[in-house]
């Protein structure tokens, strides 16, 4: 069975600090991993995605990801954090060597940066 | 723009009451999908149709009913519903799967419609 933890509820970071929302995942294949953010009152909206090739992954809003086979995670970071950042942010896997396997959410991180 | 459309966003009903939530995709997809979003809870994923067929029925209770009449369009309709059931209730696309395929595509999720059961 698939699964993802996200082990922090809450992560806060000031304004221009690196940040980190970690991701482990366990999956009985191969991953596909992504990562979603969610504004209040809106839906989740699609960050970055690890299929296969490099290990760091660049996405959107200066967003990244690195895929660490060997520890099973996939932890989002940002070299310098905005406040406009804050938000709630969904780590996904998706079982590629199951055909039907759906996708699996962690249950969120809330990352806060604060001014 | 997110390519999925949801309407209503915002939605207040009496537990007696039948209403229907509507998704539009414009992106080309074959495969939607419904996920229950609660305070406080994992995302759920209710719903998966796959080229209008239903994939996935994750244990939802019967007073949900999803429709998919074409890849662009899909429908819950709400029926005798509990305050339980209050969320926010998310529509996704993604790529469809071909029989013997496992596609890479990601999710794309509509704004969400905000559903209050007095």
């Amino acid at each position: 069975a698939q699964s993802v933890a996200q082990p922090e509820d809450q992560v806060n970071v000031a304004e221009g600090n690196p940040l980190t929302v970690k991701c482990t995942y366990s999956v009985s294949g191969n991953p596909y991993l992504f990562w979603y953010v969610q504004y209040p009152n809106r839906g989740l909206q699609f960050l970055l995605k690890y299929i296969t090739g490099d290990n760091l992954v660049k996405g959107s809003y200066g967003f990244e990801a690195e895929f660490n086979k060997s520890q099973t995670s996939f932890h989002l970071k940002k070299p310098s954090a905005l406040v406009s950042d804050s938000a709630l942010y969904f780590c996904a896997v998706r079982d590629r060597d199951n055909y039907g396997q759906n996708f699996v959410f962690g249950p969120g991180t809330r990352l806060s940066v604060l001014p | 723009e997110t390519g999925v459309t949801q309407t209503p966003r915002h939605l207040v009903m009496g537990m007696t009451n039948k209403k229907s939530l509507k998704c539009e995709q414009h992106l080309g997809h074959n495969a939607m999908y419904w996920y229950k979003q609660s305070a406080k809870k994992p995302l759920e994923l209710m719903f998966v149709y796959n080229f209008k067929e239903q994939t996935e029925n994750n244990s939802v209770p019967s007073r949900f009913s999803p429709e998919c009449p074409n890849s662009s369009h899909l429908f819950l309709h709400l029926h005798t519903l509990q305050p339980e059931d209050s969320a926010l209730y998310l529509c996704a696309s993604s790529q469809g799967e071909a029989s013997g395929g496992l596609n890479t595509g990601e999710l794309f999720f509509g704004e969400g419609s905000r559903l209050t059961v007095l």
